[in-house]
């Protein structure tokens, strides 16, 4: 069954720092792999997705994610974090057995912005 | 254009009532997929409606329903609520078809059960 991993259940990082935030998944054939945002009370926001093609994608926000078939990882980065970051980050996989729009998701990671 | 509207945004049911949740798609979306998410389960994918037919179900008991009416929006039905209905219901719209896979979410209903 296709399940997807995030590691880092919570992590830390000064303002103007670089972020990576860890997804790897488990899935039978090409993923199609997403990161969602979700600040407090609200509902999730679509950062940035992989379908196919180039591997190295990028979202709003400044984010960017790299797929990595090799390492079944989809890891989101950011080069310099703002205050305005800090909320919980989702990765999911779709697309199992056509189901395109049942998305599997991670745990989340809950990211703090230190000043 | 609009995003996801869900209604109502916060609830209060007893246990063993049941609740309806709303929720509209952005326009000229025919798919509506809805969520659970709660601390000790995470984010978990109920059901999907396209086309005022269930086109795709997750791992929830039968007390979970759902429809879908002919301008696209969205019900879901939970029967006799237990204490671990309550979560945050998420709704989320996208245009359906097999070439489009970004979905778009609504700001939730939040469902306590006492």
């Amino acid at each position: 069954a296709q399940s997807v991993t995030q590691p880092d259940i919570h992590i830390t990082v000064s303002e103007g720092a670089s972020l990576e935030l860890r997804c790897n998944y488990s899935y039978g054939a090409t993923p199609y792999l997403f990161w969602y945002v979700q600040s407090p009370g609200q509902g999730l926001q679509l950062l940035l997705k992989y379908f196919s093609g180039d591997t190295l994608v990028q979202g709003i926000k400044g984010f960017e994610a790299e797929f990595k078939r090799s390492q079944s990882s989809f890891n989101l980065r950011k080069p310099s974090v703002h205050w305005s970051d800090a909320a919980e980050y989702f990765c999911a996989v779709g697309g199992y057995g056509g189901a395109t729009n049942k998305l599997i998701f991670g745990t989340g990671t809950l990211l703090a912005v230190q000043p | 254009k609009a995003g996801v509207t869900q209604t109502p945004r916060y609830l209060i049911k007893t246990r063993g009532q049941q609740v309806t949740l709303s929720c509209s798609p952005i326009s000229g979306h025919r798919s509506v997929s809805w969520y659970q998410q709660t601390p000790g389960q995470g984010l978990q994918f109920l059901f999907e409606y396209f086309s005022e037919t269930q086109r795709n179900k997750g791992n929830f008991p039968g007390r979970f329903s759902g429809r879908q009416f002919s301008n696209s929006r969205s019900e879901m039905n939970v029967s006799t609520l237990e204490l671990g209905d309550s979560a945050l219901y998420l709704c989320a719209s996208s245009l359906g078809d097999r070439l489009s896979y970004e979905q778009y979410f609504g700001p939730g209903t939040r469902l306590t059960v006492t």
